[in-house]
Order: structure tokens, then C-alpha cells, then sequence
């Protein structure tokens, strides 16, 4: 039973240009939560959905950066216009239903630098 | 919302040795806690987690952590490290409202041979 899988695994992209990290969850998982960890710190609540759902995207920055999860394929986290602040570690991590309290399972993590 | 304080950022600690890694939070009305390693450049790993029952929670390789909810603690303690935990260590937090996760900053845990 594969892991969550992000990809890709190190993304590098220049000011102005769209970032897209990829999330798949873990087999029978269908909740899905992004996190960001910026240099030195701990990581920080993003968004959290359910297939075709947004249902908490209170850590979202409101603007450049948007999150889906469609009925077929990965998750996206899509970051338009990068700036240098956008550099970070970000993490997917999927739960099965009804236990994302308890029970969440994270990747390895998409390291995005901005140059 | 909850805040999750890690106050050491960096512990050594010689190979052999006692480690304890401290973790306070704020509120303990109705907390999951959790404790995650993350090894370099890798995804975090679920280490242990209190839900509820015993206070007192051991993960496989010999770490325990502790619920004390009058001091709203969750230090994780090992008596004696090896070389390979060297390594980041998080602690969490998620309470009943809403499903998210709070992490404190991390705890860097360097073994010294």
C-alpha cells in the first residue's frame, strides 16, 4: 500500500511564474490537507479538502495561491506570480473519512524555491 | 486556535544518553496530541499519538510521551539514543473543532557519538 505521494520532489521557479504541486493521496483515503513549512518553523495549516470539496481553506493565503482536488486524479496546490516569500517545504497529507482529527498521513514534500 | 510551543530548537545529546523533548499547548479542551520525526529531507513520521485512555504512550523504537492536561504537556522522553535519531522532531496538536493540525517549530535532535 503506497504512501502519499507528492511530486514533483524539488520544483524551482523564477518571481512571476506558477508553482503546481502534485498530491496523491494514500489508496482508499479520500481527505486531503495541505500544510507549509516555512525556513525554520513548524509547518502551517493551508487548506484541507474532500474530492471536489473545499472544506476549510482558512490558512490559504487570499490571493496568488488556490488548491483543488477533482473527482479523478491527484490534488493540486497551484501558486500563480511566485515570489521569494512562496519559498518553502509543502506537505500533503490524506486521511481516510471521518478520522482527519486522529489520523493523517503525510509525503515526503515538495520543496519550492523561488529565484 | 491552538498554540503549540517548542522551546528547545536544538538539543546534542551523547549516544547512550537520556533525552527529553519539551511540548506545551494551549488550550486542553478535547486535544489529540502527536508526536512526528521528520529525517532530512523527508516526510514526517508519525511517532506516537495520544487520543485518549492511558497518558502514557510509547512508540516502537523506545520513545514514551506523557499527557499531563493540568500542565498541558506532552514532553517525549527516551532513556538512552541511538545515532540514527538524529533528527527533527514535531509535536502536534488537533482538537474538535475543525481537522486541522497544529505543529510547534520543531526540536532538532542531534546524537553525538
Amino acid at each position: 500500500n503506497a504512501g502519499v505521494m507528492q511530486n514533483p520532489r524539488h520544483l524551482v521557479r523564477r518571481r512571476g511564474q506558477e508553482a503546481r504541486l502534485r498530491c496523491s493521496p494514500m489508496k482508499g483515503h479520500s481527505h486531503v490537507y495541505w500544510y507549509r513549512q516555512l525556513p525554520e518553523e513548524g509547518l502551517k495549516f493551508m487548506v484541507y479538502l474532500q474530492k471536489e470539496n473545499i472544506i476549510d481553506e482558512s490558512g490559504m493565503p487570499k490571493e496568488r495561491f488556490s488548491a483543488e482536488f477533482p473527482k479523478e486524479g491527484p490534488s493540486i496546490l497551484r501558486i500563480q506570480q511566485v515570489v521569494r516569500g512562496d519559498s518553502a517545504a509543502y506537505f500533503c497529507a490524506s486521511s481516510p473519512v471521518g478520522q482527519g482529527r486522529d489520523t493523517q498521513y503525510f509525503g515526503p514534500g515538495t520543496r519550492l524555491t523561488v529565484l | 486556535a491552538q498554540s503549540v510551543t517548542q522551546l528547545d530548537s536544538q538539543v546534542p545529546v551523547f549516544e547512550e544518553a537520556p533525552v527529553e523533548l519539551r511540548c506545551n499547548y494551549s488550550s486542553s479542551v478535547s486535544v489529540y496530541l502527536f508526536w512526528y520525526v521528520q529525517y532530512p529531507n523527508q516526510g514526517l513520521q508519525l511517532l506516537l499519538k495520544y487520543l485518549s485512555g492511558s497518558t502514557l504512550v510509547e512508540s516502537i523504537n523506545g520513545f514514551e510521551a506523557e499527557f499531563n492536561k493540568s500542565q498541558t504537556s506532552f514532553h517525549l522522553r527516551k532513556p538512552s539514543v541511538h545515532i540514527s535519531d538524529t533528527a527533527e522532531y514535531f509535536c502536534a496538536v488537533s482538537q474538535n473543532t475543525g481537522n486541522q493540525f497544529y505543529f510547534g517549530t520543531g526540536t532538532s535532535l542531534t546524537v553525538i557519538p
